[in-house]
């Protein structure tokens, strides 16, 4: 079935430094989606992407629907300790698939030293 | 307030005696869904539901069962529990479409 690779697996960064990841796969995604997850909860929807080469923002988060639809990035400026936690990407399998039924990637760990 | 409850957050049990992991959601939600959390594995779905009734395998379903006869439950049943279950387990649901998904909190389950 579809899959989605994301890099990298961790990173260790010093408060304030930007921060860069991303996710591709083989096959073609109509919807991207980046997750949160923080110690202890559940994954919390950051930003989702409709349209190849769309650009979004949250805040101090950037995210951009690739081209040819097989792959996404997500930058995070300045970065603080509460972007700790774990980044994933994710997207509904199929053509026209609906967010309620997604496969995530593997996600990047994310830890800021203050 | 708008939720997605788990329960048990925390359960230890022995391989075989079966076992239920409870999800409740009170947003009227069409899609619901479970997942496994593993170390280095990301998120892999078990088995989703779209409506009451309807239900279909996710990636990884083998030694799980759910049932929908409810909108708002969505149990995950595991009838002989293996310690090769032992994971962090995630109930989520969505109005479906371009609607996100709303996570629970989690039941980090250990067999042994």
């Amino acid at each position: 079935g579809q899959q989605l690779n994301q890099s990298p697996q961790s990173m260790f960064i010093q408060e304030g430094e930007d921060v860069s990841m991303n996710c591709t796969s083989s096959s073609i995604f109509n919807t991207w989606l980046w997750y949160k997850q923080d110690p202890g909860e559940g994954p919390v929807l950051l930003i989702a992407l409709y349209k190849a080469g769309e650009l979004t923002s949250n805040g101090r988060l950037t995210a951009q629907f690739g081209i040819t639809r097989k792959d996404s990035f997500l930058n995070i400026s300045a970065s603080i300790p509460s972007d700790v936690g774990i980044y994933f990407c994710a997207g509904p399998p199929g053509d026209g698939g609906s967010q309620g039924n997604l496969i995530f990637g593997k996600g990047t760990k994310l830890s800021v030293k203050p | 307030e708008a939720q997605v409850t788990q329960n048990p957050r925390y359960l230890i049990t022995v391989t075989g005696k079966k076992l239920t992991v409870t999800c409740s959601q009170n947003m009227n939600h069409e899609y619901m869904s479970w997942y496994r959390q593993d170390p280095g594995l990301g998120l892999r779905q078990i088995y989703y539901s779209m409506n009451v009734e309807v239900t279909d395998k996710g990636d990884v379903p083998e030694g799980y069962k759910v049932s929908r006869k409810e909108k708002r439950n969505f149990p995950l049943i595991l009838e002989s529990p293996s310690p090769n279950q032992t994971s962090l387990y995630f109930c989520a649901s969505s109005l479906g479409g371009d609607s996100p998904l709303h996570f629970g909190n989690g039941t980090r389950l250990t067999v042994t």
